[in-house]
């Protein structure tokens, strides 16, 4: 079975601290995607990045950095030197392969707050 | 602009009171689906479409209706309305429908049935 933990429910950080989100998921899959969605307090889903199973760089966009790491399952996510904006739940999403119909597996969400 | 068009943005209503949530999107996307998200269940997707005339249940598809005769349309309905779908929801679409594509997600309704 496929499924996507978030053990980290509430994450509360001060301005300019860096903080990681955890995601592990598990698969019998060897290729699938892995994507990471932000929901401000405004309530829309915006999506931040896509990794597909094969590509294991850690990817790194201005203050944010993702370390997909296969060998323990894991796809977290780094916000260096935190800011207010970045207050919002955090979605960790596994896809299958595209051979099959099986369904996008969510995370349960981590809520960031980060303190001023 | 691309994006997902969600109507209404709230919504209350009474138990019962057949009503539909629209999903219009502009990007000629195939791939349609329809979520419900709440405190501590994250999402649940309730209904999906791979394209026009195609659709599958999701997660919790009980008390939710779908049709998709338009690639750009995706309409959720509510036939009888009952306190427990109170919840926000989420339309959302993607290119291909083959879930390497990332989701577009509207800005979502908050409906409250009483």
């Amino acid at each position: 079975a496929q499924k996507v933990t978030q053990a980290q429910t509430e994450i509360s950080v001060v301005e300019k601290e860096d903080v990681t989100l955890d995601c592990v998921y598990e698969t019998r899959d060897t290729t699938y995607y892995l994507f990471w969605y932000k929901q401000p307090p405004s309530g829309e889903l915006v999506f931040l990045i896509r990794r597909n199973s094969f590509d294991e760089q850690n990817e790194i966009s201005g203050r944010y950095s993702w370390n997909f790491q296969k060998s323990t399952s894991s796809f977290n996510f780094t916000i260096t030197a935190s800011q207010v904006v970045d207050s919002a739940v955090y979605f960790c999403a596994l896809s299958p392969p595209m051979n099959r119909d099986d369904k996008i597996i969510f995370g349960k969400g981590t809520r960031l707050h980060i303190l001023p | 602009e691309a994006q997902v068009t969600q109507n209404p943005r709230y919504l209350i209503t009474v138990t019962g009171k057949k009503l539909t949530v629209t999903c219009s999107q502009n990007m000629n996307h195939e791939y349609m689906s329809w979520y419900r998200q709440d405190p501590g269940l994250g999402l649940r997707q309730i209904y999906y479409s791979m394209n026009v005339e195609a659709t599958d249940k999701g997660d919790v598809p009980e008390g939710y209706k779908v049709s998709r005769k338009e690639k750009r349309n995706f309409p959720l309905i509510l036939e009888s309305p009952s306190p427990n779908q109170t919840s926000l929801y989420f339309c959302a679409s993607s290119l291909n429908g083959r879930y390497n594509s990332p989701l577009h997600f509207g800005n979502g309704t908050r409906l409250t049935v009483t």
